[in-house]
């Protein structure tokens, strides 16, 4: 079973840069793609990206011009940055692991992060 | 992108009931749709994927069924833990999208 964990700043100023690492335990980080997936408050999901543990990546197009996302299987770890924040961003961001079948078959336990203007 | 629609937004039900929920594709996404659950303050959980197959560990109380643009996901005997919102993702393109929610709450 795969267990995954967020890691960052819960409060971010508006205009500024989110930064958040997942960190991956059990499992091989070779075969799936990392991805990221968002809720603002009360309301649904979006999905955000993945990075595949080559480096190579895939994004959402809404937010695409934002969003910087890497990984470091060394450490078991992948990261999402996604630069000049708005309220509008403020979420639990959740990551997750994609078997490669465009589900999401685990995910971590999410993270609020509040955008303060 | 692909417009993911569920239906209803929510939905009252008792112990023991039957109840399923709709999702629609604006699309054709042939069996490429997945259901997940969501407790209050806890993260999604994959229940089934391809449209009708169970992921391990998932109660068979939980049936998916669909293919194109119209699937269900219908819970039969519902138990106390089954109270949650449900979402669909659509699974065939990217950026994957998910349906609004359905919030099954008890009578």
């Amino acid at each position: 079973q795969v267990q995954l964990q967020e890691s960052g700043p819960r409060l971010v100023r508006a205009s500024e840069t989110l930064s958040l690492t997942c960190t991956v335990s059990g499992g091989s980080m070779t075969s799936d793609r990392w991805s990221w997936v968002r809720q603002p408050p009360g309301m649904g999901l979006e999905w955000i990206g993945y990075v595949f543990h080559n480096g190579y990546t895939n994004s959402n197009p809404s937010l695409k011009s934002r969003i910087t996302m890497s990984v470091d299987t060394s450490k078991r770890q992948f990261s999402l940055k996604m630069s000049s924040v708005t309220a509008a961003d403020t979420a639990v961001y959740y990551c997750a692991r994609d078997s490669g079948m465009n589900r999401l078959d685990d995910w971590g336990q999410g993270t609020l992060v509040t955008v303060s203007s | 992108d692909v417009q993911m629609t569920q239906s209803p937004s929510s939905v009252s039900a008792s112990v023991g009931d039957r109840v399923t929920i709709t999702c629609r594709a604006s699309q054709d996404i042939d069996t490429w749709l997945a259901w997940y659950q969501q407790r209050p303050g806890r993260a999604p959980r994959l229940l089934i994927y391809a449209a009708s197959s169970l992921q391990s560990g998932v109660p068979s109380r939980f049936r998916g069924r669909g293919s194109g643009t119209d699937f269900t996901l219908t819970i039969t005997s519902l138990q106390p833990e089954d109270f949650a919102t449900y979402y669909c993702q659509q699974a065939n393109r990217f950026p994957l999208t998910f349906g609004g929610g359905t919030k099954l709450e008890m009578k």
